[in-house]
Formats: structure tokens, C-alpha cells, sequence
């Protein structure tokens, strides 16, 4: 079966500074990669997919995404850290050979120190 | 930039009453899902809805929910005999067809969730 992990419960890091919440799925087959963010009081909004091709994916507010087939593994990134990106973040796949249903992971909860 | 809606943001109800949780999706699209987060618990897939029939549901949609799209624009989900388990964050969802396949869109768009609590 699917499985997505996000293996960080909680992830703390101060303004400025570069992020990289970790991802990992397990599948036959590459399967299409999401990340959402959830601030408080908001839906999920998308920030950026894989589906093939390119294996560095850009996305929104300055927030990229490596697939690694190697190490099954479509973590992301940010440079740089604003006080704003605190939010819980999700990792999700889809695998269209087994329905249209997203498989999340447990989310990350970042927390942005001054 | 067009959004899905969800009303009530917080509902609470009594063990064993009836609940019925509303989306509005974006107006073009055609597949509709329901999801729900139970408190530090990951985000579970219930059901999508496309041409006014289910496509695809969970294990965790059985009997007790059923969902609806009454008229053009919402679209609901049921919980018949509410059950204190039942108490999660419940999000709406949506996506496009492809106009070739009519398969949906892989991105789906969510509301900002119910919260439901049941006691």
C-alpha cells in the first residue's frame, strides 16, 4: 500500500534561516508529489507538485521541492525563512492507477523564531 | 483568485444527532472530495463525488455518511448518528476535468475545514 511519512513532528528554526522539511514515500511506481500548507484558519493551499520531468520543482512563496527516486524522497526546501511560513505542512501523493484520492502525511508544524 | 467555501468553521453536536457540513466548490470544477483530519492524526481521504454519483470512497465512509450536491453550486456531506469519533476537522475539495478524458485534474483545492465536535 501507499504510504507517505513525514518524519518530523515539529521543526523549529529562526527567521533568516534555510529549511528543509523531509518527505518520504513508498510506492512501486513514482507516484505525483504534493506539498500543501495549512496556516491557522486556513484551508490547504497548494504550494508546489511533481508529476515528471524536472526533478527540482519551484513552487510558491520562494518554496522548492527535489524528487530523489533513489531515496524515494521529494523533500522541501526555503532558503531563507520569514516569520509567516509558520504552518503545519503536509506531504501528499497520488497515484492515478489507484484513484484520485490524496494520501497524506502526518504534516510537520514549523515554528519560526525572531 | 476563486476559492472553496465551507460553512458552518465550527459545529457542535450531541452524540447520536444528525450534522450536515456544506461546501460551495469552485464553480467550474466537477470532482468533489471530502476529507477529514482527526486531531494528530494525518489528513484521510472519505470520498469523491463526480456527475452526481460517488467515484470512490474510503473504508472510513460506511453507512453513516452519505454526500450530496443539492443544487449547482453545493455540496454536502452527511453524518446521520453522530458518533464522539466522529469529532475531526472535515475539508472539502475540488479539481477540474480534463476536457479530452473527463478525468479530473491532479490538483485539488481545498476549504479551510468544519471543525466538528461531537459530545
Amino acid at each position: 500500500a501507499q504510504s507517505v511519512t513525514q518524519p518530523d513532528i515539529h521543526i523549529t528554526v529562526s527567521e533568516g534561516a534555510s529549511l528543509e522539511l523531509r518527505c518520504n514515500y513508498s510506492y512501486g511506481a513514482t507516484p505525483y508529489l504534493f506539498w500543501y500548507v495549512q496556516s491557522p484558519g486556513q484551508g490547504l493551499q497548494l504550494l508546489l507538485k511533481y508529476f515528471s520531468g524536472d526533478t527540482l520543482v519551484q513552487g510558491i512563496k520562494g518554496f522548492e521541492a527535489e524528487f530523489k527516486r533513489s531515496q524515494s524522497s521529494f523533500n522541501l526546501r526555503k532558503p531563507s525563512v520569514h516569520w509567516s511560513d509558520a504552518a503545519e505542512y503536509f506531504c501528499a501523493s497520488l497515484h492515478s492507477n489507484s484513484g484520485y484520492a490524496l494520501n497524506f502525511g502526518k504534516g510537520t508544524s514549523l515554528l519560526v523564531t525572531p | 483568485e476563486p476559492e472553496v467555501t465551507q460553512t458552518p468553521s465550527h459545529q457542535v453536536t450531541q452524540m447520536g444527532q444528525e450534522v450536515i457540513l456544506r461546501c460551495v466548490p469552485i464553480s467550474n470544477h466537477l470532482y468533489f472530495y471530502w476529507y477529514r483530519q482527526i486531531l494528530g492524526q494525518k489528513v484521510e481521504f472519505l470520498v469523491s463525488f463526480y456527475n452526481n454519483e460517488i467515484s470512490e470512497k474510503s473504508e472510513i465512509f460506511d453507512d453513516q455518511f452519505s454526500v450530496e450536491r443539492p443544487d449547482g453550486s453545493n455540496f454536502t456531506l452527511k453524518i446521520r448518528s453522530t458518533k464522539l469519533e466522529d469529532s475531526a476537522m472535515y475539508f472539502c475539495a475540488s479539481s477540474d476535468t480534463y476536457s479530452t478524458s473527463g478525468a479530473p485534474t491532479d490538483t485539488q483545492y481545498f476549504g479551510p475545514g468544519t471543525r466538528l465536535t461531537v459530545l
